[in-house]
């Protein structure tokens, strides 16, 4: 079965970095992107990027630009976002998602997520 | 790129229908049938109901509707029950690349 199991929950500083894995097991990594959400407390679903795990190019949200990369390893099916120079306000579950490309079974939705992983940024 | 507009809240008694309504523009909702809404439990992760405007993902109960109409897309709940009380979500492909989707405001749905 699909499962997309995540890195455990953080505590950082502001201004430092944190990055997230999301393991993949039960389909072919390389066959669907992954994307990255992240979520507030109490507040909705902010979509913060997306990789190819194929050819690993990446499309990141103009907010988060210059601040957030997407990596993945295809030899171990993980998938990572990384975010710097945290601030309070990216305190958030941020989960991993994945979306079929090509739309053979169910298209352009997030069919499977991560658990999450909640980045805590406090001094 | 906007949020897609829900109400903050909805309720109904169990048994009853309940529908969620999600507004976008033309680049959104109105311009692609890639609409899908999403279950969120408190401290859980979103579950698909939804894909397609109306399609529902193997195992989603047949009590969770999908449409659309225009630039505004909505899903019913039909047969209210105590374990349908969660936040939704709607959510579109858009036309830009970045985001590739957009997310809706969210939809807190309370049996009562």
């Amino acid at each position: 079965q699909v499962q997309l199991v995540q890195s455990g929950a953080e505590v950082k500083k502001p201004g430092a970095s944190v990055k997230v894995s999301c393991k993949a097991s039960g389909y072919t990594f390389t066959g669907y992107y992954m994307h990255w959400v992240r979520q507030a407390p109490g507040q909705g679903l902010e979509w913060m990027g997306r990789i190819n795990p194929n050819s690993g190019g990446t499309n990141y949200a103009q907010k988060f630009q210059g601040r957030v990369t997407m990596t993945r390893d295809t030899s171990i099916s993980t998938a990572y976002m990384e975010l710097s120079r945290l601030r309070s306000d990216d305190t958030a579950v941020y989960y991993c998602a994945r979306v079929d490309p090509f739309g053979v079974v169910i298209p352009a939705a997030f069919d499977y997520w991560g658990q999450g992983t909640l980045v805590t940024v406090s001094s | 790129q906007s949020a897609l507009t829900q109400p903050a809240s909805v309720s109904g008694s169990p048994g009853q229908s309940i529908t969620i309504s999600c507004t976008g523009t033309s680049s959104d909702v109105g311009g692609y049938n890639y609409v899908s809404w999403y279950q969120q439990h408190p401290g859980k992760a979103p579950k698909l109901m939804i894909y397609e405007v109306s399609n529902r993902p193997s195992g989603v109960s047949n009590r969770f509707s999908g449409s659309k109409s225009g630039n505004t897309a909505s899903l019913t709940i039909s047969g209210l029950q105590a374990e349908d009380e969660a936040d939704y979500y709607c959510s579109s492909y858009t036309s830009s690349s970045t985001p590739p989707y957009v997310f809706g405001t969210g939809t807190k749905v309370t049996v009562l």
